[in-house]
């Protein structure tokens, strides 16, 4: 089974804090993605990395940067964290080869930020 | 750009029941990919069943049925003996097939509805 796996399930942090939210994938796929969840607005696309140290941004990369340096680890990173910025965050990965194969979802981190 | 609509953001079901959960979507492309997944409370999001465009036989999975129109733009999904474990947030999502990345438009992204939270009653 694909596992993909987040560093912390519950963040509290505070404004102004750098915040690094990491995700692992075992499974060998291309490609990662960053979502963000509220309730009433779904899922939403921060950041897609299609190989390492290659993104690209999603509907709503403000505020947002990413890193991949190796090919299962995809980093979210919150540079100066803020209160909108509470939300729970989900990481996804995905073969590249068939469209229609299914994004693998991580447990999601819900991050506070006071 | 590609929207998907749920238009109903809760509904409750006996157990062993049947319900339907609604999904349009609107797009101008005629080969995509729809999705459904399941997010149980507190628990990690998983795919329950999906459907290319180009077939028109719907697709199946156990007790887990869809009703797609491709004219109408509808794809709904149909649970068959609601048992409490099906309990969950439930998302439709749209998937180009035109190759290309997020920023493109293209088949790597994923757009997804609001959600519905689904309640089975025991």
């Amino acid at each position: 089974d694909v596992k993909v796996t987040q560093s912390s399930r519950y963040l509290v942090k505070r404004t102004g804090e750098k915040v690094f939210l990491e995700c692992v994938q075992d499974m060998d796929h291309e490609n990662m993605f960053w979502y963000r969840q509220d309730p009433g607005l779904g899922l939403r696309l921060i950041y897609f990395s299609y190989d390492v140290k290659m993104k690209e941004k999603g509907d709503i990369p403000e505020g947002y940067s990413v890193s991949r340096e190796k090919k299962e680890r995809f980093s979210l990173i919150l540079e100066s964290a803020s209160t909108n910025q509470t939300s729970m965050y989900l990481c996804a990965s995905k073969r590249v080869i068939r469209a229609y194969n299914e994004q693998f979802f991580g447990p999601g981190t819900r991050l506070t930020v006071l | 750009a590609q929207t998907v609509t749920q238009s109903q953001p809760e509904m409750s079901v006996q157990e062993a029941e049947t319900v339907t959960l609604s999904c349009t979507y609107d797009t101008s492309e005629s080969d995509y990919y729809l999705f459904w997944y399941k997010q149980p409370p507190s628990r990690q999001m998983i795919l329950v069943i999906r459907q290319e465009a180009y077939k028109q036989q719907n697709a199946t999975e156990n007790r887990f049925s869809v009703n797609f129109q491709k004219a109408a733009k509808s794809f709904s999904l149909k649970i068959s003996d609601s048992q409490l474990g099906d309990a969950a947030m439930y998302f439709c999502a749209y998937r180009s097939a035109r190759f290309g990345r997020v920023g493109q438009g293209g088949s790597e992204k994923l757009v997804f509805g609001k959600g519905t939270k689904l309640t089975v009653n025991p």
